[in-house]
């Protein structure tokens, strides 16, 4: 069964540090990735996703993410924090051939942005 | 638009208690999808529509049913609540396939079982 991980739980960082979170999917075919953001008391939201092409994606809100296939990794960066970007984040995989309806998440990290 | 709306926000029940978590959108999305959250795990797939009256289960579907006889309604009910059902409930819908397109997510529904 695929699976997500995301190694770091917890964040903390100061405003204008740069941000990079991980996450590692266990899949050796083709694969959808997404990155969701859940702010304070509001909805999960997309940040941004990859289905093909250049491996590096640039999101919402100054994030980007690099797919590394060698590595199974999509990696999400922002070069640097503001403390709006306190939020939860979770990695998502959709592993084609294994039903292409389901979507498989990490357990989140949470980042703490201190002003 | 109202986006994806859920119901109640808040609910404690008792074990063995029946109830329903609504879920609506006004997207005309055809795909909708229900996840529970738990500290420490993420998000799980509970079940899942690709339409009117077609569901499948997800990774977690004991103790849980759900129906889709409109596009707009995807409800999830707990038949006889235990406690290990704690937990924070979110539906989202899409367009598409929900592996390539965006999910739009509800604002949850807290559910506590004592």
């Amino acid at each position: 069964a695929q699976s997500v991980s995301q190694h770091n739980h917890h964040v903390i960082l100061s405003e204008a540090a740069s941000l990079e979170l991980g996450c590692n999917y266990s899949y050796g075919g083709t694969v959808n990735l997404f990155w969701y953001v859940q702010y304070p008391g509001q909805h999960l939201q997309l940040l941004l996703k990859y289905f093909s092409g250049d491996p590096l994606v640039k999101g919402i809100k100054g994030f980007e993410a690099e797919f590394i296939k060698s590595k199974f990794s999509f990696n999400l960066r922002k070069p640097s924090v503001q403390w709006s970007d306190t939020a939860e984040y979770f990695c998502a995989v959709n592993a084609w051939g294994d039903s292409s309806y389901k979507l498989i998440f990490g357990s989140g990290t949470r980042l703490l942005v201190r002003p | 638009n109202a986006g994806v709306t859920q119901t109640p926000k808040f609910q404690v029940l008792k074990t063995g208690q029946s109830m329903t978590l609504q879920c609506a959108q006004d997207m005309n999305h055809e795909y909708m999808s229900w996840y529970r959250q738990d500290p420490g795990m993420g998000l799980r797939l509970i079940h899942y529509s690709v339409g009117a009256g077609i569901t499948d289960q997800g990774e977690v579907p004991n103790g849980y049913n759900v129906s889709r006889s409109t596009t707009e309604d995807f409800p999830l009910r707990l038949l006889s609540a235990a406690p290990s059902q704690t937990s924070v409930y979110f539906c989202a819908s899409s367009y598409r396939d929900m592996s390539t397109d965006t999910q739009y997510f509800g604002p949850g529904t807290r559910l506590t079982v004592l």
